[in-house]
Formats: C-alpha cells, sequence, structure tokens
C-alpha cells in the first residue's frame, strides 16, 4: 500500500527565514509526486508534479525535488502569506493519489 | 482558481439521512475523484470516475456511491449519515488521472 509521511507536522519560521519540508514517501510505480497547498477550509490548491528522481521545478519563493525515497519543498525567504498546509500527495499505478497529514507553516511578520 | 466548483459549501444533515453532493469538473477534464478529509488530516481517496465509469475505489462502505455525468460533472451519495462522516468533501478533476485540480469542498456536518 502506498504511504506517504511528512515532516515535521508544524513549523514556525520568522519572515525571511528559509526552511524545508520533507515527504518521504513508499509507492508502487511512482507516476507523480504532487505538492498542494491548502488555507483552512479551502481545498487544496495545486503547486507542483516531480515525475522522477532528480527532477526540480520552482515557483516563487517554492522549490521542490524529487529523490527515489522523499520530496523536499524549500521554501525561500518566506512571507506572511506563506502561511498554510503544504500537502504532499504520490500517485502509483492505481492512479489514486495517497496523501500525507500536511505540514502546517506559519510565517511570522 | 481552478474550474472545478462544488455544491453546497456548507450542508448540516442529521444522522441516518442521505446527502448528495455535487461536482461540475474543469472544462476538458474526463476524470473526476472524490476525496474525504477530516479535520487535521490529510484527503482520504473515495473513488474515481472515468468517462463515467468508476475505476478506483478506497477504503469507503458501500453507503458511499457516486455518478459521473455525459458532461463528466459528478454526484457523491451518502446514506444512512453517521457522525464520523464529518468532513470536508473535496472534488478534483483532470485529464486521464494525471494533475488533479481542486475544488473548494463540500463541508458537511452530521449531527
Amino acid at each position: 500500500e502506498d504511504q506517504v509521511t511528512q515532516s515535521p507536522e508544524a513549523l514556525r519560521l520568522q519572515e525571511g527565514e528559509s526552511s524545508s519540508l520533507n515527504c518521504s514517501y513508499t509507492v508502487s510505480g511512482l507516476r507523480g509526486l504532487f505538492w498542494y497547498r491548502q488555507d483552512p477550509g479551502k481545498g487544496p490548491e495545486f503547486l507542483f508534479t516531480l515525475y522522477s528522481a532528480g527532477e526540480e521545478k520552482e515557483k516563487e519563493r517554492l522549490k521542490a525535488t524529487l529523490t527515489k525515497k522523499e520530496s523536499f519543498l524549500h521554501i525561500t525567504a518566506p512571507k506572511p502569506e506563506d502561511s498554510a498546509t503544504y500537502l504532499c500527495a504520490v500517485q502509483g499505478g492505481n492512479e489514486k493519489l495517497t496523501f500525507g497529514t500536511g505540514t502546517r507553516l506559519t510565517i511570522i511578520p | 482558481e481552478t474550474g472545478v466548483t462544488q455544491s453546497p459549501t456548507h450542508l448540516i444533515k442529521t444522522r441516518g439521512q442521505q446527502v448528495t453532493l455535487r461536482c461540475s469538473s474543469q472544462s476538458g477534464h474526463n476524470t473526476v475523484s472524490w476525496y474525504q478529509q477530516a479535520l487535521g488530516q490529510g484527503p482520504q481517496f473515495i473513488f474515481q470516475y472515468y468517462r463515467e465509469e468508476e475505476n478506483g475505489r478506497g477504503n469507503f462502505p458501500p453507503r458511499f456511491s457516486g455518478l459521473q455525468f455525459p458532461n463528466y460533472s459528478s454526484e457523491l451519495n451518502v446514506n444512512a449519515l453517521e457522525l464520523d462522516d464529518s468532513a470536508l468533501y473535496l472534488c478534483a478533476s483532470s485529464l486521464d488521472g494525471i494533475e488533479a485540480f481542486f475544488g473548494q469542498g463540500t463541508r458537511l456536518t452530521v449531527v
């Protein structure tokens, strides 16, 4: 069965303090690894898809990387508006998305 | 903002009742998936529809059922509601099951 573990569960950073979120996974036949941002009471907002080890993608202050066992979401010089829960999900051969429980990120002004 | 819309946004039901949630998928997408998200948890896969056929199901009982229509919109039906069914229900649409985009969700409260 596909599994995703995210760490830490919660992270508080000062504005401008860079850090990384971790997503460890096991999956049968990886079709893609996905990062989403979720604000309270809202649906997940798509950020990135990574398809193979070594791949990297960037968007504004966020950069996602992928190895065969884990993915990192690096956040550089975060701003208060980056505060949200960040979800990682994998898609295996059965096409369903398996999510982790997320990292709740708080950026303090 | 994605083109996936869900209705209603909030709903309160009594234990034992039945509920229908609706999802309009993004233009050009032929696959719809439904997820249940309890507070503080990640979304859990309920089932997926591809071109009007169910093609995958998670660990949810048969009282959770669905439909996909020719225009690729979808419904999630839950019978005999239980208190534990209280959650945010999310619909996601994609083209051929790749790169799913989510709606804003329906918050269901069972009392």
